[in-house]
């Protein structure tokens, strides 16, 4: 069985460019998390999908980032503008449910220069 | 509001030595899940284990062991016999109501096992 997917696995941007990442879920599983893992530090939730609707985007700053998950399958995730702090690793994550096990993909590492 | 802390940032050992990596957590939960997770130089999170809280039984899988004593909010875990492939940063985790389910993770131990 395929793994969480996500692509690229290294993106090399300059401040105040967009950078978008894209996530391919487990086959059959309906919860889809994002997480951003700076160095030295666990990872910590941007936003979680039900199928196709956000139930938890607390974490998420709205000013810059954006995400969606229009087919309640593959996800997308965007900063626009990115800036210097925005460094970091972004890992994808499914689970059959809210209450199962989460799969995490190998993560996307941005570098902003 | 959900804590852990993993107090050890980094292990070293040669190959075959024991290695205990602690974890303990806050929580003002009664029922709450424990995890920990492995993340190889690939990156990638690996998902080690699951314990409820009202689990306190220790567990063994191969080489990896689990100590969970709720008396101590602990869940502590060894490697015997470590072997360089061990070599990682792994992360203990809780998830409770409080927290409405989400992963809290600590910050991670790094464990390098030398030949």
């Amino acid at each position: 069985e395929a793994g969480v997917v996500q692509s690229p696995r290294y993106k090399i941007i300059e401040k105040k460019q967009p950078v978008a990442f894209w996530c391919n879920p487990i086959s059959g599983h309906n919860t889809l998390y994002w997480y951003l893992q700076n160095l030295g530090q666990g990872p910590e939730l941007l936003i979680r999908y039900e199928n196709e609707e956000a139930v938890d985007d607390s974490q998420l700053p709205k000013d810059r980032f954006s995400a969606e998950r229009l087919k309640g399958v593959d996800s997308t995730l965007k900063i626009q503008p990115a800036e210097l702090g925005d460094s970091a690793v972004y890992l994808c994550a499914s689970s059959f449910n809210e209450g199962g096990e989460q799969y995490f993909g190998p993560g996307t590492r941005l570098t902003v220069t | 509001a959900q804590k852990v802390t993993q107090a050890q940032t980094e292990i070293s050992v040669v190959e075959k030595e024991d290695v205990t990596l602690d974890c303990v957590y806050e929580t003002r939960d009664t029922t709450y899940y424990l995890f920990w997770y492995k993340q190889p130089p690939s990156g990638e999170l690996v998902f080690l284990i699951r314990r409820n809280s009202f689990d306190e039984q220790n567990e063994i899988s191969g080489r990896y062991s689990w100590n969970f004593q709720k008396s101590t909010s602990s869940f502590n875990f060894t490697i015997t016999a470590s072997q360089v492939v061990d070599s990682a940063v792994y992360f203990c985790a809780l998830k409770g109501l409080s927290n409405d389910y989400k992963l809290s993770f600590g910050a991670g131990t790094t464990v390098t096992v030398r030949a």
